[in-house]
């Protein structure tokens, strides 16, 4: 089955300790994703990879880290969650930007 | 700044009726959307998507409709169903960067019995 999973799927943390939402794909796809929902501002892209190797950010980066060292996988990176982080996270993949993109299931992160 | 704008946070529409859902941009540099649909702890799933060399997309029940010069689409559903009861997100992006999708804030519907 096509799929993006995402681990884990609830989180509480506490501020200054790092840590890290895994996210995987099984459909060869070039492009991956990470968006944060927030009451009142939708979806926001926090970071995007084209592919191996090749991250940029996106509108609201600050805080975050991700890496591509393999296709299928793109995990998040918080080193050091504040409270202003806690959020309902999204990876989504596609084999290009203007195809569809598959969204996981999301990751609900609250940082205390 | 907002550059996709969903002004409407909900919306109630009685079953079999058409449902429509506004969105409206202003980077005119957009010529591609897309709408997703979210259930609680799901998700967005990719629903419809439209260029900006059309006007009008059809698939089913769901029709976007795009008007370049009032930079504003919508999304009718025709006839509602209680199943399609979930928070409807618009999406925007341009041909070129292939990097973002720039989302609104959502839409909630409530079709109801």
């Amino acid at each position: 089955e096509a799929q993006v999973t995402q681990n884990p799927r609830y989180l509480i943390t506490v501020t200054g300790k790092k840590l890290t939402v895994t996210c995987s794909q099984n459909m060869n796809h070039e492009y991956m994703s990470w968006y944060r929902q927030d009451p009142g501002l939708g979806l926001r892209q926090i970071y995007y990879s084209m592919n191996v190797e090749v991250t940029d950010k996106g509108d609201v980066p600050e805080g975050y880290k991700v890496s591509r060292k393999e296709k299928r996988n793109f995990p998040l990176i918080l080193e050091s969650p504040s409270p202003n982080q806690t959020s309902l996270y999204f990876c989504a993949s596609s084999l290009f930007l203007t195809d569809t993109q598959y969204f996981g299931p999301g990751t609900r992160l609250t940082v205390l | 700044d907002q550059q996709v704008k969903q002004n409407s946070p909900s919306l109630s529409v009685q079953e079999g009726r058409i449902s429509i859902l506004n969105c409206d941009y202003t980077n005119s540099m957009f010529d591609y959307f897309l709408w997703y649909k979210k259930y609680p702890a799901e998700g967005p799933t990719f629903l419809i998507s439209i260029s900006s060399i059309k006007d009008k997309n059809e698939d089913g029940r769901f029709t976007v409709f795009l008007n370049k010069s009032a930079k504003h689409l919508s999304l009718h559903i025709v006839p509602s169903q209680p199943g399609d009861s979930a928070v409807y997100f618009c999406a925007a992006s341009e041909t070129g960067t292939a990097s973002k999708l720039t989302f609104g804030t959502g839409t909630r519907l409530q079709v109801t019995l």
